[in-house]
């Protein structure tokens, strides 16, 4: 159980383009789902933390305008990286919790990002 | 407050133990452990959420000292399969709550 799927697994694009990524639990419901940005050897940093039904919370630093987040249902969360640059390349990955940060988050398989 | 993981790197022989530590500034309410391997996604291992708390999941298992702040993870007899990036992930008594991962402690396992 806890399944997380991601899709794509990996995308090229060129800069200026909108990339698009989905992050869906599989076999159960998700209150709350996240986004996270990981760099070559580099830890896990969250970006937002997403809500069905609300607006999404953005870390510090972290652009709305640039990452757009939406959680249409309990079972899906898109994060959209508009006008992409070169530096917004990176490994992008989400988890889902039945029941909000104080439970186990469920790791999607990520997203690989890479502009050109 | 990312917390803190030692050793950063660690190189054993299979069927050697590891003991990867991880200390927080700041009282915890849970400690949660993932293993990520190379260009994958971190996999779930253990939440420890009471104080004093101590887990085990086959040959790994972790304990949680609240009154330090710092959790630590054992690794016992160690496979192969073992290999790959460990990462601590906190959530703070107060302030936002939101899992805040540690740098992540690397464990090579040579046969």
């Amino acid at each position: 159980g806890a399944v997380v799927s991601q899709h794509p697994s990996r995308v090229i694009c060129k800069s200026g383009t909108s990339v698009k990524i989905e992050c869906r639990s599989l076999d159960f419901q998700a209150t709350t789902m996240f986004w996270y940005r990981q760099f070559p050897k580099k830890s896990l940093m969250l970006m937002a933390t997403s809500n069905e039904g609300s607006k999404a919370t953005y870390e510090q630093g972290v652009e709305k305008d640039k990452f757009l987040i939406n959680h249409a249902s309990l079972t899906l969360s898109t994060l959209t990286v508009t006008s992409a640059h070169p530096e917004d390349s990176s490994f992008y990955i989400c988890s889902a919790t039945l029941a909000g940060v104080l439970e186990t988050q469920y790791f999607g398989p990520g997203t690989r990002l890479l502009v050109l | 407050q990312q917390p803190v993981q030692s050793p950063q790197a660690v190189i054993l022989r299979e069927g050697e133990d590891a003991v990867i530590n991880c200390s927080s500034s700041k009282a915890l309410y849970s400690v949660h452990w993932y293993r990520q391997k190379h260009g994958e996604a971190p996999v779930f291992l253990m939440i420890l959420l009471k104080g004093g708390e101590q887990k085990g999941h086959e040959k790994i298992s972790a304990s949680f000292n609240e009154k330090k702040q710092q959790s630590s993870l054992y690794l016992t007899a160690s496979q192969l399969s073992y290999s790959g990036t460990y990462f601590c992930g906190t959530v703070s008594v107060q302030g936002a709550q939101k899992l805040v991962f540690g740098q992540g402690t690397r464990l090579t396992i040579n046969p």
